[in-house]
């Protein structure tokens, strides 16, 4: 069955704190993403990967980074956490196939004092 | 860039079917997916189309037309269960496998 997993389901950070966020895939899976969901906003890609050591910039990228030393684990990483970061984070994965979906993880909410 | 409207909000009636719009502007295409997205969970796949056409899948058929930018989800024999939100998403023809996300539909099921 494919899983993916992330590191905590609820996380209370305070402004100015570094922070990571952990996604872990069981799939053999090329394709990682970050995005986050906000309410009237919608899901928004952060970063992605198409490979280990690989990263590239979503539409949302300031204040983030990401890093992926193993394929089946892709880490966000908010350098210097600020309030408009409290949000919903979902990390997801996929093949290179076309007709492939996206996996999703069961998110982290996280919330910025 | 990719530009993805649908409907805010719907409610329906328990028994009753249910359309959901979704229309796209892109630069390229490659796909559209539809995913369900409870409450506090995370978003799951429905349907996929590349191919202008109906896909059925159970209660759950999706629609495509490339040349109207538009695709439906069409709920049949609604359940209090399918009150969630609908996500279209689109895949375009960057050379990775990323998706833009229309805002998400919030159908309310009611008794």
């Amino acid at each position: 069955d494919v899983k993916v997993t992330q590191s905590s389901r609820y996380l209370v950070k305070r402004t100015g704190e570094k922070v990571f966020l952990e996604c872990v895939q069981d799939m053999d899976h090329e394709n990682m993403f970050w995005y986050r969901q906000d309410p009237g906003l919608g899901l928004r890609l952060i970063y992605f990967s198409y490979d280990v050591k690989m990263k590239e910039k979503g539409d949302i990228p300031e204040g983030y980074s990401v890093s992926r030393e193993k394929k089946e684990r892709f880490s966000l990483i908010l350098e210097s956490a600020s309030t408009n970061q409290t949000s919903m984070y979902l990390c997801a994965s996929s093949t290179d196939r076309d007709q492939e979906t996206q996996y999703f993880g069961p998110g982290t909410r996280l919330l910025v004092l | 860039g990719q530009n993805i409207d649908q409907p805010t909000e719907m409610t329906a009636t328990e028994g009753a079917i249910v359309q959901i719009n979704c229309t796209y502007q892109t630069s390229g295409f490659n796909g559209l997916f539809w995913y369900q997205q409870h409450a506090g969970e995370a978003p799951t796949f429905l349907s996929y189309n590349v191919l202008d056409g109906l896909e059925e899948k159970g209660r759950f058929s999706s629609f495509l037309s490339r040349s109207k930018g538009y695709s439906y989800l069409l709920l049949k024999e609604l359940q209090m269960k399918d009150s969630a939100s609908y996500l279209c998403a689109v895949r375009g023809l960057s050379g990775y496998s990323t998706l833009t996300f229309g805002k998400g539909t919030m159908l309310l099921v009611s008794p």
